[in-house]
This record gives C-alpha cells, sequence and structure tokens, in this order.
C-alpha cells in the first residue's frame, strides 16, 4: 500500500527566504505525485504533478518541486517565499491512471514572517 | 461555471439524524471523487466514481455511508444514523477522468454532528 509522510508539520520562513517543504512516499510501483495547497476555509488547490519526464517540475505561483526516486522524495521548493504563501500544504501519490488511489500526507503548515 | 461547488458549506446535525451533501463537478469531467478530511489532517479517500457508476468505493467507513451519481454530473453523499465522529469536512473533486489527471476540489462541507 502506498503512503506518504511530511515530516514537518510547521516550516517557519522568513520573507525572501527559499522555503523547503518536504515529502516522502512509499509505492509498490511508479508514482504520480502531487501538490496542493490549502488556505483557511478553502478547498485544496493543485500546485505542480509529477507524472514522468524531467525530475524538476515547474508549478504555479513560482513553486517548483524535484523528484528523487533514489530518496523516494518530491520535495516542495521556491526561491523567494512570500507572507501570501502561508498555508498548508499537502503531498499525495497516486498509482493508477485515474488517480482513485490518490493518497494525501498530513500536511505541512508553511508560516511565512515578514 | 469554473470550479467544483459543494452545498451547503456548513451543516449542523443531531446525532442520528440523515444528512445529503452535494458536489457540482466541473462540467465535462467524468470523474468524481468523494474526500473526508478531519482536523489537522489529510483528505482521506471515500469513493470514486467513473459517469454514473462507482468504480472504487472501498475507502467508505460502514455501511451507513453512501454515494450517487445517477445522470453522471451532481453526486450526493449520504449519511445515515449520523455519529459525532462523522463530523468533518467532506471535499469533493473532479477530474477529466483520462490518464493521470489532476483533481480538482471543490471548497467542502463542514459537517458537525452534535
Amino acid at each position: 500500500a502506498q503512503s506518504v509522510a511530511q515530516p514537518e508539520d510547521q516550516v517557519n520562513v522568513a520573507e525572501g527566504n527559499p522555503l523547503t517543504v518536504k515529502c516522502t512516499y512509499s509505492v509498490s510501483g511508479n508514482p504520480y505525485l502531487f501538490w496542493y495547497v490549502q488556505y483557511p476555509n478553502r478547498g485544496l488547490q493543485f500546485l505542480l504533478k509529477y507524472i514522468t519526464g524531467d525530475n524538476l517540475v515547474k508549478g504555479s505561483y513560482g513553486f517548483e518541486a524535484e523528484f528523487n526516486k533514489s530518496q523516494t522524495s518530491f520535495h516542495l521548493k521556491k526561491p523567494s517565499a512570500l507572507v501570501s504563501d502561508s498555508a498548508l500544504y499537502f503531498c499525495a501519490v497516486s498509482l493508477d491512471n485515474y488517480g482513485q488511489n490518490f493518497v494525501f500526507g498530513p500536511g505541512t503548515r508553511l508560516s511565512v514572517l515578514p | 461555471g469554473a470550479g467544483v461547488s459543494q452545498t451547503p458549506s456548513n451543516k449542523v446535525t443531531e446525532k442520528g439524524k440523515y444528512v445529503e451533501l452535494r458536489c457540482d463537478p466541473i462540467s465535462g469531467h467524468t470523474a468524481l471523487y468523494w474526500y473526508r478530511q478531519s482536523l489537522g489532517q489529510g483528505p482521506e479517500f471515500l469513493i470514486y466514481f467513473q459517469g454514473t457508476g462507482a468504480a472504487d468505493d472501498s475507502g467508505l467507513p460502514n455501511d451507513r455511508f453512501f454515494a450517487v451519481r445517477p445522470e453522471g454530473s451532481v453526486s450526493t453523499l449520504k449519511i445515515q444514523r449520523t455519529e459525532r465522529g462523522d463530523s468533518a469536512v467532506y471535499l469533493c473533486a473532479s477530474s477529466s477522468g483520462q490518464g493521470i489527471d489532476t483533481q480538482y476540489f471543490g471548497p467542502g462541507t463542514r459537517l458537525t454532528v452534535l
């Protein structure tokens, strides 16, 4: 069975500094990996996904993520954090073409301090 | 007709009552998903529809939970004899159903069982 870990409950970073939100996964086949962001009282918004190809994936709002197969990781990064990036971030993994086996991590709360 | 919509946004009910939660997916999306998100946790898969049929209902916690999508568009999640432990945010998502497609989420329905 697949699983996703987000080892940090909370990440604090100063505005303008680079940010990293960590995600590791465990699957028995080829993983399809996603990052979503959740703002207070709102649904999840899609940021980016890795299906195949380049290990570095670029997404919305300046975010990117690097797929590392040997380390089974898919860390989310941004070169320069904004206060408005403060939110809850979820990593998810899917094994199949239709995504019905989306498994989400527990989430990481990112706080960007002015 | 932008994104996924869900009604009601909030539902408060008493233990033992019956509730229905509605999801209106993105127009043209054949795949529809229900998730449950408890406080401080990531979304948990409940059920997935491809068209009118439930392709995977393995995430439904017990037979008090049931979902339908009679015309392949709007879906209703039904919970009988609600319990306090059912309190959570119920999220709906839809996707094109083709290949490894992104799931787009609605804002959720916050269910509180008193």
